[in-house]
């Protein structure tokens, strides 16, 4: 079966800008969560989405925000882009939530100039 | 807060030379300990989820343990294709509660 998808894969922009990535998850999976990494702080919680409704979130800034579609697909937003913003997004999906088995995606690696 | 701490950071082994990978946790309860594995220019890759102190389980060369106050990820007579970074999270009781994760453990094993 196909696997977590993220699009673009690679992203370039400039301070200020505002920027949105794409997650589709595995069929069937409701859940999805996003996820930040850089060498300096790991693997850092965004978001957690299940069936449209947002059920917990992580210590960000509120430039940072996300939704669902009732296909399970899910977006990210991040706006007045900073240098600190440079990153790999991750987006995982799960049957139930993040404390389940989760399948990752490839990853967005954005980079603010 | 939640807190995971992963050592050593970067670790080199022979092939076929067992070592452990060791994560310390600080949670007011826990309800599940994750191991993943993340390979340069993938997502994280699930290995194992722990629950209670005293429990192990395995997979191919690799033992995953759980204490209470620490993991350890057991590699068995590594080879080079397991070479990864290996990341640890933890996520506690509390309402709401997320996932927090390691900063991982680089792994190269040398044929």
């Amino acid at each position: 079966k196909a696997g977590v998808t993220q699009t673009p894969r690679y992203l370039i922009k400039t301070r200020g800008q505002q920027v949105t990535l794409s997650c589709s998850p595995i069929s069937g999976h409701r859940s999805v969560s996003w996820y930040q990494q850089t060498p300096g702080q790991g693997l850092q919680f965004l978001f957690e989405y299940f069936s449209e409704t947002q059920r917990n979130k992580g210590n960000f800034p509120g430039r940072f925000s996300g939704r669902q579609f009732s296909n399970s697909r899910s977006e990210m937003n991040v706006s007045t882009l900073e240098l600190g913003d440079s990153a790999l997004y991750l987006c995982a999906s799960s049957l139930q939530g993040p404390y389940n088995e989760q399948f990752f995606g490839p990853g967005t690696r954005l980079t603010v100039l | 807060e939640d807190q995971v701490t992963q050592s050593p950071e970067a670790l080199r082994l022979q092939e076929g030379e067992s070592s452990s990978l060791n994560c310390s946790y600080t949670v007011s309860g826990l309800r599940g300990l994750f191991w993943y594995r993340q390979d340069p220019g993938k997502g994280p890759e699930f290995l194992f989820t722990l629950y209670s102190a005293g429990e192990e389980k395995e997979k191919e060369r690799l033992k995953a343990t759980l204490t209470k106050k620490e993991s350890f990820l057991h590699i068995t007579a590594p080879k080079p294709e397991d070479s990864a970074t290996y990341l640890c999270a933890v996520q506690s009781t509390g309402a709401n509660s997320k996932l927090t994760f390691g900063k991982g453990i680089t792994l190269s094993v040398r044929p």
